[in-house]
């Protein structure tokens, strides 16, 4: 399977900080990426698509203001948790498809955030 | 709208036993299906795709999973369970929505295997 990045792997920062997560598809360009979030015990929530060069996609109840997603490059989104708040201590993973390839997704290692 | 559903929560095996992790799932079209594996603290590594192919599909690991449309279910199985198979499963469809192909992911299995 391809090849997918995360940094860093796991995060502390104080509530009110700012958080950077990157997500890079190392094998292949990928055009579209997606994160999730996932809590302890639980499954995968999609929170948004990420596509290149234009604006991201977000699921109904993520904030677009809370979670700044950019996608500058085919190989690489950030995912900004802005004015962390304990409550979005979570794990994060970023998925890449490739371009003009299956709805296969591959995903990251996961970021591991804790706000305190 | 698509869905999927297992039907455990969690699964306990002795090593070298049979493993079944069940999933059903709903869906308006022929859908594609597949299994994840997440390892502790680890992010997800696909285990096989069921893609409108053949139904019974072999993934890595000695696992594979039947697609089943008359009973809409596509169970993961592997003969023989090993300890490192102990993990958390997820089984996963693809929707059509807003214009991507997006995973709809189940609640996870987690198994067990006990030596």
């Amino acid at each position: 399977g391809a090849v997918v990045s995360q940094h860093p792997s796991r995060v502390i920062c104080k509530s009110g900080t700012s958080v950077k997560i990157e997500c890079r598809s190392l094998d292949f360009q990928a055009t579209t990426m997606f994160w999730y979030r996932q809590f302890p015990k639980q499954s995968l929530m999609l929170m948004a698509t990420s596509n290149e060069g234009s604006k991201a996609t977000y699921e109904q109840g993520v904030e677009k203001d809370k979670f700044l997603i950019n996608h500058a490059s085919l190989t690489l989104s950030t995912l900004t948790v802005t004015s962390a708040h304990p409550e979005d201590s979570s794990f994060y993973i970023c998925s890449v498809k490739q371009t003009g390839g299956t709805e296969t997704q591959y995903f990251g290692p996961g970021t591991r955030l804790l706000v305190l | 709208a698509q869905s999927v559903t297992q039907l455990d929560s969690h699964v306990s095996v002795s090593e070298g036993t049979p493993v079944l992790l069940r999933c059903n799932y709903s869906s308006s079209y022929s859908p594609s299906l597949f299994w994840y594996v997440q390892h502790p603290n680890k992010g997800l590594q696909l285990l096989l795709k069921y893609t409108s192919a053949a139904t019974l599909v072999k993934g890595i690991n000695g696992f594979e999973a039947e697609f089943k449309k008359s009973e809409t279910s596509f169970h993961l199985t592997k003969p023989s369970a090993h300890m490192s198979d102990a993990a958390e499963y997820f089984c996963v469809v693809s929707a059509l929505r807003g214009g991507y192909n997006k995973l709809i992911f189940g609640a996870g299995t987690r198994l067990a295997v006990h030596p």
